[in-house]
């Protein structure tokens, strides 16, 4: 089965810039896979971030954005806040019919 | 103002069976389709299926196909997730999410989540 991809970790610093990122053990990914974000804070379900690529969910702040980067899909946090500090899934949608989660990336603000 | 309320949290022993719902409110309920996530404790979401909810049209993760069923009574607006033999490494918390129906239209409203314990 496919396996999504994502940093475990990624650090930024207060009022920086990180671009987190979602492949693909074989192959790249594209718009055709619908790459989705979520944020997850501990203990709360998880909120749409982005979706179909670049689509921002409602009140979602333009800090957030996505795109493909190369082979992969791409999540830019720009402006980092502390409040930004929590885990971050993207997910892709197959061609079966099924949509796999990556691994998460947890974010440290520091 | 639209909603996913799920139903409330189980403790249950190996072997029991199981049905917890999602149930929406504030929008055409039959217009989209419903998710199923797990997150087991300290881990990652993990997708299991979707139904959409004017037909009943599903599709299983090959990890859950066969262990799962995902159901909908659109006659209350609800959907549900059962297990007719639940095992220890079901425990796990359970998020119903609510997705448009293209699937460009992508996942908008999250269901606060159900936790599942199963321990004998």
């Amino acid at each position: 089965q496919t396996v999504v991809t994502q940093e475990p970790s990624f650090s930024v610093s207060p009022g920086g810039t990180v671009t987190l990122t979602c492949g693909l053990s074989s192959g790249s990914v594209s718009s055709t896979y619908y790459p989705s974000w979520y944020q997850q804070t501990p203990g709360q379900a998880p909120r749409t971030l982005i979706y179909s690529t670049n689509i921002r969910s409602s009140g979602v702040p333009d800090r957030f954005s996505g795109s493909i980067l190369g082979n992969k899909a791409a999540l830019t946090i720009t402006g980092a806040q502390a409040d930004d500090e929590c885990d971050y899934y993207c997910v892709l949608y197959m061609a079966s019919g099924i949509w796999v989660f990556g691994g998460g990336t947890k974010l440290t603000v520091l | 103002e639209v909603q996913l309320v799920q139903s409330g949290a189980e403790v249950k022993k190996p072997g029991e069976s199981l049905k917890i719902s999602c149930q929406g409110s504030g929008y055409n309920f039959t217009n989209y389709w419903i998710n199923w996530v797990r997150q087991k404790p300290g881990k990652g979401l993990e997708w299991m299926g979707i139904i959409y909810a004017g037909d009943s049209d599903n599709t299983y993760s090959p990890s859950f196909q066969g262990q799962v069923t995902i159901s909908v009574d659109k006659s209350i607006n609800t959907a549900y997730l059962q297990w007719s033999s639940l095992k220890a490494s079901d425990t796990a918390m359970y998020y119903c999410a609510r997705r448009r129906i293209t699937v460009a239209g992508g996942i908008d409203y999250w269901g606060q989540g159900t936790l599942v314990t199963v321990s004998s």
